[in-house]
Formats: C-alpha cells, sequence, structure tokens
C-alpha cells in the first residue's frame, strides 16, 4: 500500500507566488527525500531531512520535517518559470523506498 | 563524469513479448535500484541491488527480475508483456544500500506495450 501521501496533485499558481506540497505518513519515518521531475526528465535529489523538526533552506525552497517524523513539507517562494516540474516526497522502509504521487506545479508568467 | 546510463531510451512491444533494459550506475557506486513510473504518478520501487545480491523487492511479479553484474552494472528483465506494463522504467544507482542514500536517477527506459 501507500506508504506516504502527498497533497495536493495539482498547483497551477502565477508567477511569483508561493507554493507549497505536503508529504504525509501514517508510520513514523526514519528520513525522507525531496525530488524534481522536470516535464520529460527524471526525477533529481533535492534534499535529505533526518532530524525531527528539521528545517533546511536552498535559495527559495525551504523543507521541514515534522516534530513527529510523519509529515513534510516543501515551500517555494515567489515562484519563477524555472520551478516547472513535479515534486515528489520520498522514504526508505524496510528496504523498500516509497515514493508520494507527486505535486504538479504549473507556472504562469 | 558520467551519470546514471539507460538502455534503450525507448522500445515497443507487443504482449506476451520479453524485454530487457540494461543499466549503468555512476562510478563507484555498488546499489542499484529500479523503479517503474507510469504516466502521471510517482515511481514504484520493484528492486534493489548492492553488491549482486538483490537487497529490496517491491510488490511486483514474478515476471519481473533482475540482476546485479561484478561491475555493478544491473539488468531488469520483465517476461510476459502486458499492456499495463507501459510505462517508464527509471533506473537509480547509489553509494550503498541504506535507506538514508541519495538515489541518482538515469534517463530512463520509455517502454510501450502493443
Amino acid at each position: 500500500g501507500q506508504q506516504v501521501m502527498q497533497i495536493p496533485q495539482y498547483q497551477h499558481v502565477q508567477e511569483g507566488e508561493d507554493f507549497t506540497t505536503y508529504c504525509n505518513s501514517s508510520t513514523t519515518l526514519s528520513n525522507i527525500q525531496w525530488y524534481k521531475q522536470r516535464p520529460g526528465g527524471h526525477p533529481v535529489f533535492l534534499i535529505q531531512l533526518v532530524k525531527s523538526g528539521e528545517v533546511k533552506k536552498q535559495k527559495r525552497l525551504t523543507f521541514q520535517f515534522g516534530e513527529a517524523k510523519k509529515n513534510s513539507s516543501l515551500h517555494i517562494t515567489a515562484t519563477q518559470t524555472t520551478d516547472v516540474g513535479t515534486y515528489f516526497c520520498a522514504a526508505g522502509r524496510f528496504n523498500k523506498f516509497y515514493f508520494g504521487s507527486g505535486t504538479k506545479l504549473n507556472v504562469k508568467p | 563524469d558520467a551519470g546514471v546510463t539507460q538502455s534503450p531510451t525507448h522500445l515497443i512491444k507487443t504482449r506476451g513479448q520479453h524485454v530487457t533494459l540494461r543499466c549503468s550506475p555512476i562510478s563507484g557506486h555498488k546499489s542499484v535500484s529500479w523503479y517503474q513510473q507510469v504516466l502521471g504518478q510517482g515511481p514504484q520501487f520493484i528492486f534493489q541491488y548492492y553488491e549482486k545480491e538483490e537487497r529490496g523487492r517491491g510488490n511486483f511479479p514474478d515476471r519481473f527480475s533482475a540482476r546485479q553484474f561484478p561491475n555493478y552494472s544491473s539488468e531488469l528483465n520483465v517476461n510476459a508483456l502486458l499492456l499495463g506494463d507501459s510505462a517508464l522504467y527509471l533506473c537509480a544507482s547509489s553509494l550503498s544500500s541504506g535507506r538514508k542514500e541519495t538515489q541518482y536517477f538515469g534517463p530512463g527506459t520509455r517502454l510501450l506495450v502493443l
């Protein structure tokens, strides 16, 4: 079954608006990873979160890991057209890896 | 340095046929994982191999099999193809097999089953 649930499925924003995608698990995770997949491309690793309550920033991207290590979020400030793509969270459990269903971001110029 | 390479890039097969997909990991990486990505969905984990041994297996039928060679390259085999096997097959390499390893994905093989 699905180990990580991701919402929303789609998000359409105007360039300059903010964007957030959420990842939730019913079980405690040891870590969570975030990937970006451009249209027609392959997933590219963005970041990994390991510690409870951890917050990491990459320029306009802010990643958070929940205190209970069951949820995570990715927030993009002031989106740009280069942010277009699908954002996936992923977690490992019992030698298997589970990707969320992804949030497809479309940015209108 | 070369990234993860996969071959072929595209493939068209008919139902019932067999297919072999190939993957070469990043130099120095000893682990290879295979994923199936159906259009509009996230990658689904099929297998992970590390040092030529299977370390993880997803919920796929026995028609799917894989192996890893001494040079750490890998093959994914799918027998008795079904229409539903049409997907992008992704290979990811990592240094080792741990859950916290960063995975580097290849460009994928797009398989169409008619």
